[in-house]
């Protein structure tokens, strides 16, 4: 299985700050690689697929890059609706795997 | 848009069955699109359960072996979980989700419905 590893685990931040989220995979996928974002009580939402793609509907202040074993999500200025759990996720190879999450909390 | 929605017992028994029903509109369930399902256990994180495509083809998260199993009802327009021989490990809130053909992300998700195994 490939294995997914986010980093932080954690992170801290103010509304308005510039947050990056590490994915790194155990194994090359390409850029078969999508990130999503997890609210309490919201069904989860896409926000960037192919590493780097924009679902519609998606603010422009998040981004995605990278190619292979190592990827980024980043939010340019963040707001307050942007306090979640992000994760990553791969379908290369099966099984489909995510990472384990990144816990974004208000500073 | 499509919209999925999630229902079954939020109870259920160790050794016993859970079953799951995903409610799908705004799209036919036999259109080019792959229904699949995902779970969270209580903190920690996501973990693929497997999906199938309305003629009947599925793939499956091998670390849950012959437990797990998916259906399609095309007269409802649903789609269906079930995995046998539940333990404590089975307690996790259960996503339905779809992905487009040819696709490699899930581009709709259901709210997810908690599933606790307890007796």
């Amino acid at each position: 299985d490939i294995q997914l590893t986010q980093s932080p685990s954690f992170l801290s931040a103010s509304v308005g700050d510039r947050v990056t989220i590490t994915c790194r995979a155990s194994q090359g996928v390409n850029n078969y690689l999508a990130w999503y974002q997890l609210n309490p009580g919201k069904a989860p939402k896409l926000l960037i697929y192919t590493a780097s793609t924009l679902q519609s509907g998606v603010p422009s202040r998040f981004s995605g890059s990278g190619y292979g074993t190592e990827f980024t999500l980043t939010i340019s200025s963040l707001q307050p609706e942007d306090f979640a759990t992000y994760y990553c996720q791969q379908l290369y190879n099966y099984p489909v795997t995510f990472g384990q999450g990144t816990k974004l909390e208000i500073k | 848009q499509v919209q999925l929605q999630e229902s079954g017992p939020g109870l259920v028994k160790p050794s016993d069955t859970l079953s799951l029903t995903c409610a799908v509109s705004g799209s036919s369930i036999s259109s080019n699109n792959w229904w699949g399902w995902i779970r969270q256990p209580p903190g920690k994180g996501l973990e693929w359960i497997g999906y199938i495509y309305y003629s009947g083809s599925t793939y499956y998260n091998p670390s849950l072996g012959s437990r797990v199993s998916l259906s399609v009802d095309m007269s409802k327009n649903q789609f269906s979980l079930r995995l046998t021989s539940v333990t404590a490990m089975d307690t996790a809130v259960y996503y339905c989700a779809s992905k487009r053909d040819r696709e490699r992300y899930f581009d709709y998700w259901g709210l997810g419905i908690l599933v606790t195994v307890s007796s």
